[in-house]
């Protein structure tokens, strides 16, 4: 029971354009999600979060939008560039849960080309 | 100012020995989770614990695995009887408050049964 999904498992983008990542969740509960990227032989790295009660959140490069009707959030990273190139996962808190108890997706890897 | 340290980075073992995954959680951080990552799947949470407490060990496996946080020392993900379908990434994350869902990972410990 996936409740949180990242259906692309991999996207390869030039350098300077826009990368689009995207996730999808199936649980209401859900109230605060966040990225993380991994680079190989690391662990997962914080890179951007929104609450529920927001619709979009900027940080440098990195904006995350969420669309809560339809259950879909999606972050873009402009312009990319090659140190971007990492593993993406997308995570998610449940309202009243153990604030640190994740449910994260399978995780999108995205290649910036030169 | 190290991070989170997680050692050891690979761990084999046969089929009906134990493992022992160690962590320290970060300088000053008293919360602990442990997150396991399946091949092709997200990382999955296991366990929450502070100092010589279990806080929720909703994500562990009811038989064979086990977690420890003591008063001195790193936390312990003890597997015993291990079977291949153990094999996996243990992933350690702390932070400093409850609450604070910016976990701080480690590297992972890359366990591989035989």
């Amino acid at each position: 029971d996936q409740q949180v999904k990242q259906n692309s498992p991999s996207l390869s983008v030039q350098e300077g354009r826009i990368s689009i990542l995207n996730c999808d969740y199936t649980n209401s509960m859900f109230d605060y999600f966040l990225w993380y990227k991994k680079y190989p032989a690391e662990g997962p790295t914080f890179l951007i979060s929104i609450s529920s009660i927001k619709d979009k959140n900027e940080d440098g490069r990195f904006t995350v939008f969420l669309n809560k009707s339809a259950k879909h959030l999606s972050l873009h990273i402009v312009p990319s560039q090659p140190g971007d190139s990492a593993v993406y996962f997308c995570a998610a808190r449940e309202r009243g849960g153990t604030a640190s108890k994740l449910t994260f997706g399978t995780g999108t890897r995205l290649q910036v080309t030169l | 100012n190290a991070g989170v340290m997680q050692n050891p980075r690979h761990l084999v073992r046969r089929r009906g020995q134990e493992a022992r995954l160690r962590c320290s959680p970060m300088k000053g951080h008293s919360h602990v989770y442990w997150y396991r990552q399946l091949p092709e799947e997200g990382l999955k949470f296991m366990v929450y614990l502070q100092k010589e407490n279990i806080i929720d060990e909703s994500g562990m496996p009811k038989e064979r695995f086990s977690a420890e946080f003591p008063k001195e020392g790193p936390s312990i993900l003890r597997i015993q009887q291990v079977v291949r379908g153990d094999s996996a990434a243990y992933f350690c994350a702390s932070s400093p408050v409850q609450g604070n869902e910016k976990l701080f990972f480690g590297s992972g410990t890359q366990l591989s049964v035989l």
